[in-house]
């Protein structure tokens, strides 16, 4: 079982929309997450961090971390072309010092 | 958040050979990291590199492969050696950002040949 899973997607969604964006952990005691967003070509580049259970909002994004059932999502509203990249999902696991698990990320598509 | 300079951008190299990638910080960071993302997969952590000791590798990566050398506070190499195709990746390092999380240089993307 992978540390970190993601749907790889493509996931395609028209302007204004909101994408939803799901990631599954396995170690039930990791404590930081985070969401980068990456651009083709591009090194990653952080947008979003929580650490307790329920929302966050920042902006147009809102992450979203249910650790009972072990899972982190990230929701965009009103979706803007600019916002297609690969976003990827890192957890940090109990015990592991400063190593972070990412997923294999889900391409999002924003269809003007 | 610190700004890291990451140095080749890319490049094609014989196998057999070896490639140092260099990543110079704005500001002196106790740790440093290095990572590999192979195409289509997620980023893996080849090791932490702190200033004066030597770096931590993580499970399936060996210091004779991916030598590092951290010889100050803002500036690390890591060195592929005996390339392989198989070794062709991007190759990123990263510190941590000012309040959380971890920022990443603009990536070292590999081929080899």
């Amino acid at each position: 079982q992978k540390e970190v899973e993601q749907n790889s997607g493509p996931l395609s969604v028209p302007e204004g929309a909101i994408a939803s964006l799901n990631c599954t952990y396995s170690d039930r005691g990791s404590q930081s997450f985070f969401w980068y967003r990456q651009y083709s070509g591009k090194s990653p580049e952080l947008i979003m961090s929580i650490y307790s259970n329920g929302d966050k909002e920042d902006g147009r994004f809102t992450a979203q971390l249910n650790k009972a059932s072990q899972y982190v999502s990230l929701l965009i509203r009103d979706s803007q072309p600019s916002d297609s990249a690969t976003y990827l999902c890192a957890v940090n696991p109990t015990n592991t010092g400063n190593q972070f698990y990412f997923g294999t990320g889900t391409s999002l598509t924003v269809i003007p | 958040s610190a700004v890291i300079s990451q140095k080749p951008s890319r490049d094609i190299c014989q196998r057999g050979t070896s490639l140092t990638i260099q990543c110079q910080v704005d500001s002196q960071v106790t740790m440093m990291f290095w990572y590999r993302q192979q195409p289509g997969q997620s980023l893996t952590l080849i090791a932490t590199a702190n200033q004066g000791s030597e770096a931590t590798y993580e499970s399936g990566f060996v210091i004779d492969k991916f030598p590092i050398s951290r010889p100050n506070l803002t500036f690390s190499t890591l060195t592929v050696s005996n390339m392989s195709p198989e070794d062709s990746s991007i190759y990123l390092c990263s510190v941590p950002a000012t309040y959380y999380g971890y920022t990443f240089g603009s990536g070292t993307r590999l081929t080899v040949v």
